[in-house]
């Protein structure tokens, strides 16, 4: 089945401590993306990649951090997560011409 | 710079009736457009988009947009609704020439009653 997974779906963390979120997609997409989804805000694209190592800020990538080593994953890092990072994650990926974009089923992540 | 303005937070309609969600936008290049709904506690599902051809879209459950140039516009419509379309809805404006940056409206809650 064409999919958009990512891990874990719930996270509870604390102030400081270091995660990260898998995204990975099996159509060979070339586009991937990263958004967090606030309340009354939509949802704020983060990163986003064209290709493996071409990486792009979208407009809140402050705190975050990405990497795409291999097509298929696109790992969201919080190196030093804080409560405003308190939020609903979701990943994307798309075939770069169609620019329609798939989504992941979302992690909601909590930052105490 | 492109940015997305989705004119009600909130519609309310009988089901049966018309539903119009509306949406404006601005870009600096020719935009690809597009509607995604997101039940409660679920993943965004693409209705339909735009991207140059027809300025007509029709999209899934027999939703419908109509790209307007002039107004900058993108409204969404359905000719009845349904209780199941009963959602948020979200318009989106992609642009770009080597990478492509996803700009979501706020979005628009949906209620039908019955």
């Amino acid at each position: 089945e064409a999919q958009v997974t990512q891990n874990p779906r719930y996270l509870i963390t604390v102030t400081g401590k270091k995660l990260t979120v898998t995204c990975s997609q099996n159509m060979n997409h070339e586009y991937m993306s990263w958004y967090r989804q606030d309340p009354g805000l939509g949802l704020r694209q983060i990163y986003y990649s064209m290709n493996v190592e071409v990486t792009d800020k979208g407009d809140v990538p402050e705190g975050y951090k990405v990497s795409r080593k291999e097509k298929r994953n696109f790992p969201l890092i919080l190196e030093s997560p804080s409560p405003n990072q308190t939020s609903l994650y979701f990943c994307a990926s798309s075939p770069y011409r169609v620019r329609e974009q798939y989504f992941g089923p979302g992690t909601r992540l909590t930052v105490t | 710079a492109q940015s997305v303005t989705q004119l009600d937070s909130h519609v309310s309609v009988s089901e049966g009736t018309p539903v119009l969600l509306r949406c404006n936008y601005s870009s600096s290049y020719s935009p690809s457009l597009f509607w995604y709904v997101q039940h409660p506690n679920k993943g965004l599902q693409l209705l339909l988009k735009y991207t140059s051809a027809a300025t007509l879209v029709k999209g899934i459950n027999g939703f419908e947009a109509e790209f307007k140039k002039s107004e900058t516009s993108f409204h969404l419509t359905k000719p009845s609704a349904h209780m199941s379309d009963a959602a948020e809805y979200f318009c989106v404006v992609s642009e770009g020439t080597g990478g492509f940056k996803t700009i979501f409206g706020a979005g628009t809650r949906l209620f039908v009653k019955a």
